[in-house]
């Protein structure tokens, strides 16, 4: 199992530009997330799926949206990119009676 | 609004040393509390889960307590190796919601 796996690994935006970050589990959980982590911070929490067809609003959903494509995968998209969105991006995944979160490598992006 | 606060920020210890790390919380109504590892660079790895009815969880060299009525958890290590260097991280649930995490440098 490859458990959690994110795309790409780095990327570089100039403001206003475009892009989705992609979040794939191969553990059949239901859940899925997606957390933001600044320098000297905890991650905060941007989006989330409880299941399949649902997403929800975490603490820092401004300037982001988010795809349940399947149960196996989990997107998020950046429509116009700003400074204040350069951060590493975590990706997510919990399964149903599991208390326990398992985390993608993430993607650092950086805005200019 | 729960606030998860982790200190110290920072700590260097010599090889062989136990420790321990806080973690305090603002809300005690959580579900559980986990603690996390993060390496420079990497993912997060859990180390414990502590379920809201429990007290305390240990693997290996490390163990975590939870005391929900002051809000707080601790994390020992044991022993610690230069390996332990990483910064620890908890979270509690509902949602999962970070501390600001503890960066360990343990010196050989």
């Amino acid at each position: 199992n490859a458990g959690v796996t994110q795309t790409p690994k780095f990327q570089v935006l100039k403001t206003g530009q475009s892009m989705t970050l992609q979040c794939a589990q191969d553990m059949n959980h239901n859940s899925m997330y997606w957390y933001r982590q600044d320098p000297g911070m905890g991650l905060r929490l941007i989006y989330y799926s409880a299941s399949e067809g649902t997403t929800d609003k975490g603490e820092v959903p401004n300037g982001y949206n988010v795809s349940r494509l399947n149960k196996r995968e989990f997107s998020l998209r950046l429509e116009s990119a700003a400074p204040s969105q350069t951060s590493v991006y975590f990706c997510a995944s919990r399964g149903i009676g599991v208390y326990e979160q398992y985390f993608g490598p993430g993607t650092r992006l950086t805005v200019t | 609004k729960q606030e998860v606060t982790q200190i110290p920020a920072a700590l260097s210890v010599p090889e062989g040393e136990n420790l321990v790390l806080n973690c305090s919380f603002t809300d005690s109504a959580i579900y559980n509390l986990q603690w996390f590892r993060q390496d420079p660079g990497k993912g997060l790895t859990s180390l414990l889960l502590i379920q809201s009815s429990q007290r305390e969880q240990t693997s290996g060299r490390l163990n975590a307590s939870l005391d929900k009525s002051s809000g707080r958890s601790t994390l020992y290590i044991a022993a610690s190796q230069p390996g332990d260097s990483a910064t620890y991280l908890c979270a509690v649930r509902g949602v999962l919601t970070f501390g600001g995490g503890t960066r360990l440098m343990v010196k050989p």
